[in-house]
């Protein structure tokens, strides 16, 4: 069983639509992150909370919104996405920042379908 | 800037044969590396890890020794299972919040 918990586990949403992705873990993790994988390709890293502040954001466009409200929940706000944005979304965590030691702990992810 | 190298894929084997599947890294500094599985549909799992030049990780009969003089973390099992089957990442984490993945590597076991 995964320990951190994204939901829902698939989304299908237009263009125009507003949805969010949301992710929680109760580990007492300090770190938050996510990223993009596409079919058949390694996990691209998007966003990097660090004790609930966003520390890294690759150049993710606009229409991608994260928000970090407490130490144990990460969102991902969606609005006008293109089809190319297709993809399974992860979630992950760590218990510190810029240690370069711990692991990043993973959850299974949401699906999402954009048509 | 910090990469991961893994041999392209797929790799195919029978149930019960000996897996290898290679992974070197460029970083500066002392990464910690990390041997990550992903089954279908699912998320990522860690699989093992090392923090240390000699360091060996193990898991479930899968083994990787961090080789600083080889900049290897190859990954071994003796014996593998149909339940074995999916991707496997070899990643690194130096001293930043990233973690750089490999391209992955697919292994199939057939019975």
């Amino acid at each position: 069983d995964t320990e951190v918990t994204q939901t829902p586990k698939h989304l299908v949403m237009g263009m125009t639509n507003k949805k969010s992705l949301k992710c929680e873990q109760h580990m007492g993790h300090r770190a938050m992150y996510w990223y993009k994988q596409k079919a058949k390709k390694p996990p691209e890293l998007m966003f990097v909370y660090s004790y609930e502040k966003l520390s890294i954001n690759e150049s993710v466009p606009s229409r991608f919104s994260p928000e970090c409200p407490n130490s144990s929940l990460l969102n991902l706000h969606l609005h006008a996405l293109q089809p190319e944005d297709s993809a399974l979304y992860l979630c992950a965590s760590s218990p510190r920042t810029g240690g370069g030691r711990s692991p990043l702990h993973f959850g299974n992810g949401t699906r999402l379908t954009v048509t | 800037g910090d990469s991961v190298t893994q041999m392209e894929g797929p790799v195919t084997l029978s149930e019960e044969a000996f897996l290898t599947i290679n992974c070197t890294y460029t970083a500066t500094g002392y990464p910690s590396l990390f041997w990550y599985v992903q089954y279908p549909g699912e998320g990522l799992q860690l699989l093992l890890k090392a923090t240390k030049a000699d360091d060996k990780g193990s898991n479930k009969g899968f083994e990787a020794t961090y080789r600083k003089e080889t900049t290897s973390f190859h990954l071994e099992k003796g014996s593998v299972q149909v339940s074995d089957s999916a991707v496997y990442f070899c990643a690194l984490r130096s001293n930043t919040d990233k973690l750089i993945f490999g391209t992955g590597t697919r292994l199939q076991v057939f019975p």
